[in-house]
């Protein structure tokens, strides 16, 4: 079974410039969510998508952040315009069901604002 | 908001040595998981504790979730090189997503 897989897995950019990353969940896998850890701080919840639907957004730090899931299975997350602040690794995790399963992580997009 | 904590933040020790990490939730939790990073990696789920009072064991690794689940324990006995990494633990209020504490960074010295 192929994992989580995230692109890039780097990605420099300068401070007003757009950057997407994209997110390929488990297959079947209908929980995905988008995580951030900046500077070697705690992994921050971002999003919550099941399905194609936003369950909870509460943790998108504001509307420079877009998330979409069209069609339910991959995810994109756009930065426009990116910030200095922005910099960090970006997780994707996705799971069958909230509740009681494990999360799985893909490797992470390393976004730099420079 | 649900806050997270763990300590210690680092912890260096020989190989051999035990290790203990610690997670405390500022509300009660439903859940309780773990996750172990290694260093350039990304978070690996470890476990899931949910009954109050709950042990776990994995090999070396001994997991608890507190009598009035707001609080959690991993402990490691006789550490080795390959348990170097950040150990997380996220913990879920009723209804909510989870929150990830800050980490505990460890160092194995061989």
């Amino acid at each position: 079974e192929a994992g989580v897989t995230q692109f890039p897995s780097h990605s420099v950019i300068e401070k007003g410039q757009t950057v997407t990353l994209r997110c390929d969940p488990i297959s079947g896998h209908d929980n995905l969510y988008w995580y951030r850890r900046v500077m070697g701080k705690e992994i921050k919840f971002l999003l919550h998508f099941v399905k194609e639907s936003k369950q909870d957004e509460s943790g998108m730090p504001n509307n420079r952040f877009l998330a979409e899931r069209t069609g339910g299975t991959y995810s994109t997350l756009k930065v426009q315009p990116a910030e200095l602040e922005d910099s960090g690794v970006y997780f994707c995790a996705s799971s069958r069901a909230r509740q009681h399963t494990e999360a799985f992580f893909g490797q992470g997009t390393r976004l730099t604002v420079v | 908001g649900q806050q997270v904590m763990q300590i210690p933040q680092y912890q260096h020790v020989q190989e051999g040595e035990d290790f203990t990490t610690y997670c405390n939730s500022s509300t009660t939790l439903s859940n309780i998981q773990w996750y172990k990073q290694r260093p350039g990696g990304h978070p690996v789920f470890l476990i899931q504790l949910v009954k109050s009072g709950e042990v776990k064991k994995q090999k070396r690794l001994t997991f608890q979730f507190g009598e009035a689940k707001k609080n959690s324990s991993l402990h490691i006995t006789a550490t080795q090189t390959t348990d170097v990494g950040t150990y997380f633990c996220a913990g879920r209020n009723y209804g909510q997503n989870f929150v990830f504490g800050p980490g505990t960074r460890l160092s194995v010295l061989p």
